[in-house]
Formats: C-alpha cells, sequence, structure tokens
C-alpha cells in the first residue's frame, strides 16, 4: 500500500539548534514526496517537496532529499528559529486514476523551539 | 489571490446530532478535496471531487457522511447522525486539474468538531 512513517513527536529543540525529522515511505513506484507545515491556527502549507530520487527539496532553510535505496525523505534544518514552531507532515502522492493523484499523510511531529 | 475559504470554524454538538460544512476552493480549481484529520493524525482523505463528479470515496463512511458539489464550485460536507468518534478538523483543500502529473493541493484552514 502507499504508506508514510514519520518520527514521532513532540520534538523540542533551543533556537539555533539543529533539525531532523526522520520520515520513510513505502515503495510502491515512484512516488513524489513532501514536507507539509502546519503553524498555530492556520492550514497546512506545502513546505517543500521532491519528484524524483536524489532530488533536493529545499524551502526557508528547511531540506529534505529523495533517497530511493533508503525510501526515506528526511527534513533538516541547519539552525531553527521560534517562528519555526509547528507541526511538520510527510506525505506522498498515489495516482487515484482519472488523472487525479492523492496525499498520504504521515502522523505529524509537532516542534516547539525555545529561545 | 484568495485561498480556500471554510466554515464554520468550530462546531460543537452533541452526538447523534447532525452537521454540515462548507468549503469555497480557489477560483478556477476543478479538484475539491475533504479531508478528516484526528488530533495526533495526519489528514486522511474523505473524498475527491473533479468538478461536480466524484474521483474517489472509499474512505466516507457513507452511512452518516454525504458530500456534495453541485455546481462544481463550493462544496458541503454532511454527517448525520454524528458519533463521538467523529471529533475532528475537516480539511477542505483544492487544486488545478490535467497537466502530466500533480497539481499542487492547497489547504484552507480546517473545521475543528467536537462532538460531546
Amino acid at each position: 500500500g502507499n504508506s508514510v512513517t514519520q518520527m514521532e513527536g513532540p520534538v523540542t529543540l533551543s533556537e539555533e539548534a539543529f533539525l531532523t525529522i526522520n520520515c520513510t515511505y513505502t515503495a510502491t513506484g515512484y512516488p513524489s514526496l513532501f514536507w507539509y507545515v502546519q503553524y498555530p491556527g492556520e492550514g497546512l502549507q506545502l513546505l517543500l517537496k521532491a519528484t524524483k530520487a536524489d532530488d533536493k527539496g529545499s524551502n526557508k532553510g528547511f531540506e529534505a532529499t529523495y533517497r530511493k535505496e533508503t525510501t526515506s525523505f528526511h527534513l533538516e534544518k541547519g539552525s531553527v528559529q521560534v517562528s519555526d514552531s509547528a507541526v511538520y507532515f510527510c506525505a506522498r502522492i498515489a495516482y487515484s486514476g482519472a488523472g487525479s493523484y492523492q496525499l498520504t499523510f504521515g502522523k505529524g511531529t509537532k516542534l516547539s523551539v525555545i529561545p | 489571490e484568495a485561498g480556500v475559504a471554510q466554515s464554520p470554524r468550530y462546531k460543537i454538538i452533541e452526538k447523534r446530532q447532525s452537521v454540515a460544512f462548507w468549503c469555497n476552493p480557489i477560483s478556477g480549481h476543478a479538484t475539491l478535496y475533504w479531508y478528516q484529520q484526528i488530533l495526533g493524525q495526519g489528514p486522511k482523505l474523505l473524498i475527491q471531487f473533479q468538478n461536480n463528479g466524484v474521483v474517489d470515496d472509499s474512505q466516507l463512511p457513507k452511512d452518516r457522511f454525504s458530500a456534495e458539489r453541485l455546481k462544481g464550485v463550493d462544496s458541503t460536507l454532511k454527517i448525520q447522525p454524528a458519533k463521538l468518534e467523529d471529533s475532528a478538523v475537516y480539511l477542505c483543500a483544492s487544486s488545478t486539474s490535467g497537466g502530466a502529473g500533480y497539481n499542487e493541493q492547497f489547504f484552507g484552514p480546517g473545521t475543528r468538531l467536537t462532538v460531546l
């Protein structure tokens, strides 16, 4: 099936610390992979994506590399800020037919950054 | 450009009552999605529309949930009767359609439902 597993939270870091949130996916074909972010009180926003093996998605200082050999798409940031406090979701797509695609999400990892 | 609009933002009802949520997608987006996000979990797709037709409703509990998108624009999701386990955030998303691959989904702020 099409599933995504990401590390359990919550994660609490001090400002300027290094962040890694692990994500692995089931290897049904070569799905596009995504990280979404949900800030408090807001809707889900696409943070970054990668569409094929060895692609690196990046945005706002966050990066994730599509690793086919380990079926992983870990999210990293070298120096987190308080404003990065949010819930992060790893996701993959699956083709649902009729030209449509569906997202399958992980359970989410809550990040809290303290000053 | 206006984003995906949802209302109400919050709703509290008692079990066995009915409730309806409304979604207005981004203008021009042919595809509309409803997701259920239970606390501590990722969003789960309930139903996907392409214009006013259903593409996939395999995870929609059809004995109590229904959804429609009559004119291919805005959509309503209804629960009748509600159960305690329906407490969740209901997210609406929309995307363009066509093209050779995935079209980015844009999410609304969600409706937080509490069933007592």
